[in-house]
């Protein structure tokens, strides 16, 4: 399967101060790449899709000025979390989809970026 | 409205028992259904699609649209089955609704 990495595996931040995490596709070059969260015992949450050159599309709920999402090369993908709150701690994951994706294709995912906002 | 169900979080059984994780979905489209798999200390990976009708590990899922279910099942658990997953509905352009999970434990 294709190899995805995310940087930094766990950060801890004061809160009111803003984290970048990276998403790394490594095998191919991906359009497009996806952002979900997840909080202890609950299930993956999809927050936004991230589309090479172009602006990302946010699900219901997720603020776009909070959560800002850069995808600006075919490899990366950076989610920002702007002015962190506690509440904001939880584990971020991103998944990417190979070139020419169907419904059917499945996405390679992350290993997770735990954010603890102190 | 899009929902997954998995009703159990924690399936405890034997090496060499059967086992059938729960999966039942919401959803007024043509559903697209996936199971991916979270090992200890491992990443996300995918299982199995329903479009696919294939046979993973021993494992196989039949989409049944009158029940609006993906149960996956195993004829035989192994103790390397152990392990978190997850049924997950694509509810278009890749976008995909999770379930909560279930946790598999399988004790020799």
């Amino acid at each position: 399967g294709a190899v995805v990495s995310q940087h930094p595996s766990w950060v801890i931040c004061k809160s009111g101060t803003s984290v970048k995490i990276e998403c790394r596709s490594l095998d191919f070059q991906a359009t497009t790449m996806f952002w979900y969260r997840q909080f202890p015992k609950q299930s993956l949450m999809l927050m936004a899709t991230s589309n090479e050159g172009s602006k990302a599309t946010y699900e219901q709920g997720v603020e776009k000025d909070k959560f800002l999402i850069n995808h600006a090369s075919l490899t990366l993908s950076t989610l920002t979390v702007t002015s962190a709150h506690p509440e904001d701690s939880s584990f971020y994951i991103c998944s990417v989809t190979p070139p020419l994706a169907s419904s059917y294709n499945e996405q390679f995912f992350g290993p997770g970026t735990r954010l603890t906002v102190l | 409205a899009q929902r997954v169900t998995q009703p159990e979080k924690l399936l405890s059984v034997f090496k060499g028992a059967p086992v059938e994780l729960k999966c039942n979905y919401s959803y007024s489209g043509s559903p697209e259904l996936f199971w991916y798999v979270q090992y200890s200390r491992q990443r996300l990976q995918l299982l199995l699609r329903h479009i696919s009708r294939e046979s993973i590990k021993g494992f196989t899922a039949d989409l049944n649209k009158g029940e609006t279910s993906f149960h996956l099942k195993k004829p035989f658990a192994q103790e390397e089955d152990s392990a978190m997953y997850y049924c997950a509905l694509d509810t278009g352009f890749q976008k995909l609704v999770f379930g909560t999970g279930t946790r598999l434990l399988v004790s020799p």
